[in-house]
Formats: C-alpha cells, sequence, structure tokens
C-alpha cells in the first residue's frame, strides 16, 4: 500500500518568513496529492490539492509542488502569519484508490 | 450549511463499556470514513463506507465496527473500550470516493479510556 513520510514534524518560523513542508511517498500511481490544515480543536480542513498532471498550484500565499519522478511534493507558505500557526497534513490517493493515506503531519508556529 | 457533525466532543469511559460515536453529514456525500489521530502518526483510518451498506476495514479496524443504515449517518461503535483506544477521533466525508476530491471533516471527538 501507499506510504507517506512528511518532514519536518516541527517547523518554527519568524512572521513574514517563508515555511516549506516536505512529503514523499511510495506508490507510483498516486495521482491526488492533497494538503490539509488543522487549528487547535478543529478537525483538517482542505486548503490546496495538486493532481499528477500538474507541476505546480498556487493560491494566494500557499503553493503546492510536485515531482512525480522523484516521488515528492511540497507546501510552501510565503509571508508567514501568525494565523498560519497550525497542524498541517499531506496525504496522497491513486486514481483506483479507496482512501487517502496521510503523512504524520508538521506542527507550524509563527512567531510575531 | 455543508458540515459533519460528531457527538460527543469529549468523552471519558471506562474499559468495557460499550460506546457509540456519533457521525452525521448533510451533503448526500456517498463516502464516509473515520480517523483516529495520535502523536506522529498521522490521520489513520478506521473503517470507511462507500454508501449505504457498504463498509471496509481501514489500516487499524481492531476493537472498532461501524455500521451504514442512512446515507447521512455513519456511527462509530467500540464494543469494549481499552485504555489504547484513548485518541481523537474524526469523521469524515466526501462526494468522490477516498476522499480524492477533499474530504470535509467533523470537528473530532476527544475519547479516554481509563
Amino acid at each position: 500500500g501507499e506510504n507517506v513520510e512528511q518532514h519536518p514534524s516541527t517547523l518554527s518560523v519568524q512572521e513574514g518568513d517563508s515555511a516549506v513542508i516536505k512529503c514523499t511517498y511510495s506508490d507510483s500511481a498516486s495521482n491526488y496529492f492533497p494538503w490539509y490544515k488543522q487549528e487547535l480543536g478543529k478537525g483538517p480542513q482542505l486548503i490546496i490539492d495538486i493532481r499528477s498532471n500538474v507541476g505546480e498550484k498556487k493560491d494566494q500565499r500557499i503553493a503546492v509542488t510536485l515531482n512525480k519522478t522523484a516521488k515528492h511534493f511540497s507546501l510552501h507558505i510565503t509571508e508567514t502569519q501568525p494565523e498560519d500557526s497550525a497542524v498541517y497534513f499531506c496525504a496522497a490517493i491513486q486514481a483506483a484508490g479507496n482512501k487517502l493515506t496521510f503523512g504524520g503531519g508538521t506542527r507550524v508556529l509563527v512567531k510575531p | 450549511e455543508a458540515q459533519v457533525t460528531q457527538n460527543p466532543r469529549y468523552l471519558i469511559t471506562v474499559t468495557g463499556k460499550k460506546l457509540t460515536v456519533t457521525c452525521s453529514q448533510n451533503m448526500n456525500h456517498e463516502y464516509m470514513s473515520w480517523y483516529r489521530q495520535d502523536p506522529g502518526l498521522g490521520l489513520r483510518q478506521i473503517y470507511y463506507s462507500m454508501n449505504v451498506e457498504v463498509t471496509d476495514k481501514g489500516d487499524v479496524p481492531e476493537g472498532y465496527k461501524v455500521s451504514r443504515k442512512e446515507k447521512r449517518n455513519f456511527p462509530l461503535i467500540l464494543e469494549s473500550p481499552s485504555p489504547n483506544q484513548t485518541s481523537l477521533y474524526f469523521c469524515a466525508s466526501s462526494l468522490s470516493r477516498g476522499g480524492a476530491d477533499g474530504y470535509t471533516f467533523g470537528s473530532g471527538t476527544r475519547l479516554t479510556v481509563v
């Protein structure tokens, strides 16, 4: 089955700096890669996703890149703000699959 | 408002006392799933359901049961809870199989088994 590894497990950045979270996956058939943000006391919320026919996708201050050859994808947050402090999860699924496989999560702390 | 509703939010129980965590969605999604979240392990799938009366095991199904008698409801049942089931539980639903177009998650149920 699919295995997703996520690094780092914790990330502390100064407000205004950039944050990068990296994930690797094992199943070359995976073709959908979402990112979820989990704020304290809440359920995870989808913030951006990318499909395997695209190399990069942006939405305001967040972007995701995908390298299919190397089987890794990354989340980039620019100009970080205190409200970006949360736990972030990456995930992967193949077209014929029945479930998302999640990474272990990254706790991001943005220091004012 | 489109949402997934879980109850209760917090639950403390004793070993062996049967309990049910309810989950309901109002988006007419066919696919529903239960996850548990433990530090450093991310979200691990317990059970999922592709439609009414169709359920299957996820990665960590031991000690859990589910049912899907109606499209909107997907309760999680712990017949004889044990301390290793102390965790944060999330119900999720999606339009596409497996969450392949994005999940909507509930707010979570924090379960403590003593």
